[in-house]
């Protein structure tokens, strides 16, 4: 897997977007990048995934920049409900398994 | 959206018992499952990767005898943790990938083991 980088943790107002960075910068080119989240005690919950292009969907928006070397997953109106451990991962090999990292710790405060 | 079942979400047995955990894929086949551990504030680590019909392909360190997988069909893996002793002790999960469809892959909800 590319290797990424995360910030350890985040806070963020409950009702204000969430923006949380992953740097990939040895990313290939035909790497996806993924987002997962891990809520306490819980399996991980897949949020969303893109190539090169901007990705939308009922949970969040990722932002994959031109060159792909880094990514930002928004949370557009983030609640108590969305404090988790988001890892940012770019999977390869022939499984395609799963690696992770420290991910972020968000957290969402009243 | 698509489900993986993990069962037990919580299991205590004593040391020197084996334990088996189950991990199913309710609505798509899974050609490949992978099995995790994570330990108490730390991130999930890949302990094997199994393919339907074939050996499972274990990380550096994990003993195979220790823990035995089996993947016998499309939407059945289980992982059988042999001999367990307190150290073994941890928060198991295991993910599906569907094969057929989006290829995404997607978690159980995990499974506690204390082994006392």
């Amino acid at each position: 897997d590319a290797k990424t980088t995360q910030p350890t943790s985040m806070d963020c107002a409950e009702g204000r977007a969430a923006n949380l960075p992953c740097n990939h910068s040895t990313i290939s080119g035909n790497e996806y990048v993924y987002w997962y989240r891990q809520i306490h005690s819980q399996g991980p919950q897949y949020i969303i995934h893109g190539l090169k292009n901007n990705e939308t969907n009922e949970m969040a928006s990722l932002i994959i920049t031109e060159d792909r070397k880094s990514s930002t997953l928004i949370l557009p109106h983030a609640t108590l409900r969305d404090t988790a451990v988001y890892y940012c991962i770019a999977p390869s090999g022939s499984a395609r398994q799963l690696t992770f990292g420290s991910g972020t710790q968000l957290t969402v405060l009243p | 959206g698509a489900v993986v079942s993990q069962h037990p979400s919580w299991v205590i047995c004593k040391s020197g018992t084996s334990v088996k955990i189950e991990c199913r894929s309710l609505d798509f086949q899974a050609t490949t499952m992978f099995w995790y551990r994570q330990f108490p504030k730390q991130s999930l680590m890949l302990m094997a990767t199994s393919n339907e019909g074939s050996k499972a392909t274990y990380e550096q360190g994990v003993e195979k005898d220790k823990f035995l997988i089996n993947h016998a069909s499309l939407t059945l893996s289980t992982l059988t943790v042999t001999s367990a002793h307190p150290e073994d002790s941890s928060f198991y999960i295991c993910s599906a990938r569907d094969g057929g469809g989006t290829g995404r892959t997607y978690f159980g909800s995990g499974t506690r083991l204390t082994v006392v």
